[in-house]
This record gives structure tokens, C-alpha cells and sequence, in this order.
């Protein structure tokens, strides 16, 4: 079965700063692994995805994920954050292949960006 | 652009009370989801319907049932709730298969006393 963790529960940075957001998987198939944005008191929001071809895939607000597939690690970085960046993010893996169409999440990582 | 409509946004539910979560999407999509929330647990899939007419467990199915009354909508159902069903609960939905990625609902804050 495929599952995911994500080992930062929360983190803390400054506004311009870099930032890393750790995500790893396990699976025994092929995957497509997602990131997913929660601003407060909403849904979530399809932040980027991985499918197939080039490892390195990017979001329209400056956020990237690149697929290493000997880590089985799908990380989310961005190289200055901004205020509004804040926010809990989430990953996720579906399996390809096996008939299972639904996406197993991991547990999040609140990002907050401090002035 | 409603997307994907949860009713109610909140509720408050006394223990052994039943209650119907309602679930509906405009954008012709196949596959819909339920899954709730908990702090620290991520989201967790209670009953998904990859199409019309079908509907699977997911991981934490107990205590629930689901409706696919249609294409359109997808409900939820507490028949006798316990204060472990305390949580946010989301709808989402997607086209034929989750590697397009989904599109969720708002969310229904569930309190459980």
C-alpha cells in the first residue's frame, strides 16, 4: 500500500528566505505524487504535480518539486517566500496502474512566514 | 464557478444523533471523495466513487455510508455519531482518474458532543 510522510510538522521562516518542504513516499508501483495547498478555513488547492517526463515540475507562484525517484522523495521548495505564502501544505501519491483512483495524503506542513 | 458545493459549512451533533453530509459538483467529473481531516493526521479517505453508481471503502469507513444519488452529488451519512467523528470533512471531486488532480469542496466543520 502506498503511503507518505511528511517529517516537518512546521516550519518557521522569513519573509525572503528560502524554503524546503520534505516529502517521501512508499510504494511498491509507480506513482504520481501532488502538492496541495490549505489557506486558513479553506480546501485544499492543487499547488503541482508530477506525472511523468521532466523530474522537475513547477507552480505558477514560484513553488517546485523535483521527483527523485532513488529517494523516493518529492520535496517542495521555493528560493524567497512571501508573506502570503503561508499556509499548510500537503503531499500526495496515487498509484498508477492498479485500479486505486484515490489519493493517500501525508499528515502536512504548516509554513509560517514571519515579517 | 461553484466548482464543488458542501452543505452545511458547520454542525454540531449531539452523540447518537444521525446526520447527511451533502456533496455536489458542476463540472462533470466521474470520480467524487470524502475524506476528514484531524490535526496532525492529514486528510483520510472515508468512501470514494470512482463513478456513477460504485462506491468504495476507504481507509476509515466505519461509522459512515455514502450515496452516489447521481453524477452530481455525493453524500455522507452519520448514522449514530460519536464524538470520534469530531472533525472537517471534505468533498472532492476529479475527472476520470486522481492523476488529474482534485478539485475539493470548502469543507463541513463536524463537532460531536
Amino acid at each position: 500500500a502506498q503511503s507518505v510522510t511528511q517529517l516537518d510538522s512546521q516550519v518557521p521562516v522569513f519573509e525572503e528566505a528560502p524554503v524546503e518542504l520534505r516529502c517521501n513516499y512508499s510504494s511498491s508501483v509507480s506513482v504520481y505524487l501532488f502538492w496541495y495547498v490549505q489557506y486558513p478555513n479553506q480546501g485544499l488547492q492543487l499547488l503541482l504535480k508530477y506525472l511523468s517526463g521532466s523530474t522537475l515540475v513547477e507552480s505558477i507562484n514560484g513553488f517546485e518539486a523535483e521527483f527523485n525517484k532513488s529517494q523516493t522523495s518529492f520535496h517542495l521548495r521555493k528560493p524567497s517566500v512571501h508573506i502570503s505564502d503561508t499556509a499548510e501544505y500537503f503531499c500526495a501519491v496515487s498509484e498508477v496502474d492498479t485500479g486505486r483512483r484515490a489519493l493517500t495524503f501525508g499528515s502536512g506542513t504548516r509554513l509560517q512566514v514571519q515579517p | 464557478n461553484a466548482g464543488v458545493t458542501q452543505t452545511p459549512k458547520f454542525q454540531v451533533l449531539k452523540t447518537g444523533q444521525s446526520m447527511t453530509l451533502q456533496c455536489a459538483q458542476d463540472m462533470n467529473h466521474n470520480s467524487m471523495y470524502w475524506y476528514r481531516q484531524d490535526p496532525g493526521m492529514g486528510l483520510r479517505l472515508i468512501y470514494y466513487s470512482a463513478s456513477e453508481g460504485t462506491t468504495d471503502k476507504g481507509e476509515v469507513p466505519n461509522g459512515y455510508n455514502v450515496s452516489r444519488l447521481n453524477k452530481r452529488e455525493f453524500s455522507l451519512r452519520l448514522e449514530s455519531a460519536a464524538p470520534s467523528q469530531t472533525s472537517v470533512y471534505f468533498c472532492a471531486s476529479s475527472e476520470r482518474s486522481s492523476n488529474y488532480g482534485y478539485t475539493f469542496g470548502s469543507g463541513t466543520r463536524l463537532t460531536v458532543v
